[in-house]
């Protein structure tokens, strides 16, 4: 079936400028990830969705950074006011759901290489 | 808190001989640890996983990576590189399993170069 799908796979932008990225989990995936790849700081996790559990944001580096997920399933990742260090690949993944002293294997999409000029 | 240190950034192999990837980690908990693979312009894949079952474990491609409690290291070998296993790699530990909310704790990552 279909993976992780992310839009756009490129985004190039001038500071100041708001954007937004787009994730699209695998179908029945209620668990959802964004993390961000950068040349400074690597692969570092943004925030977590599960179901209609309140979110974990305690990856967003500043109040510029948000994200909401619709019905469960698409997802949005919005940066206002873009700096040049906001820079970087933004990775999706998602999972079945998350239970206790479990893991479920989170699936990556291709990411949204933003480029803030 | 949990932490993964990968020891290596750089790691070039000839065709046909051994893959050592050096990974140590951090936890205060029982972790649980994997591999991911990104390939250049692809997504991240999950080489294998370790969660407290056998501490050898086998993962796609012919990688495997033992954990070793008294080491608190999980490095990835395979005994025969080959061209395709030209890529980064990752060592990851999971966040806090008591508050399990999955996130994953990369490492800084190791590129692996594979001459013919």
């Amino acid at each position: 079936g279909a993976g992780v799908s992310q839009s756009p796979s490129n985004k190039v932008t001038e500071k100041g400028k708001d954007v937004e990225l787009r994730c699209d989990p695998i179908s029945g995936h209620t668990a959802l990830y964004w993390y961000r790849q950068s040349l400074g700081q690597g692969l570092e996790f943004l925030i977590y969705f599960q179901g209609n559990s309140a979110p974990d944001k305690s990856g967003l580096p500043s109040d510029r950074f948000s994200a909401e997920r619709t019905g469960g399933s698409v997802s949005t990742l919005t940066i206002q006011r873009t700096q040049q260090e906001d820079s970087a690949v933004y990775l999706c993944a998602s999972s079945l759901p998350i239970l206790a002293e479990s893991y479920n294997e989170q699936f990556f999409g291709p990411g949204t290489r933003l480029t803030v000029l | 808190a949990q932490s993964v240190t990968q020891l290596d950034s750089h790691v070039s192999v000839s065709e046909g001989t051994p893959v050592l990837l050096r990974c140590n980690y951090s936890s205060s908990y029982s972790p649980s640890l994997f591999w991911y693979v990104q390939h250049p312009n692809k997504g991240l894949q999950l080489l294998l996983k370790y969660t407290s079952a056998a501490t050898l474990v086998k993962g796609i491609n012919g990688f495997e990576a033992e954990f070793k409690k008294s080491e608190t290291s999980f490095h990835l070998t395979k005994p025969s590189a080959h061209m395709s296993d030209a890529a980064e790699y990752f060592c990851v530990v999971i966040h806090a399993i008591s508050s399990n909310t999955g996130k994953l704790i990369f490492g800084q990552g190791t590129t692996l170069q594979v001459k013919p």
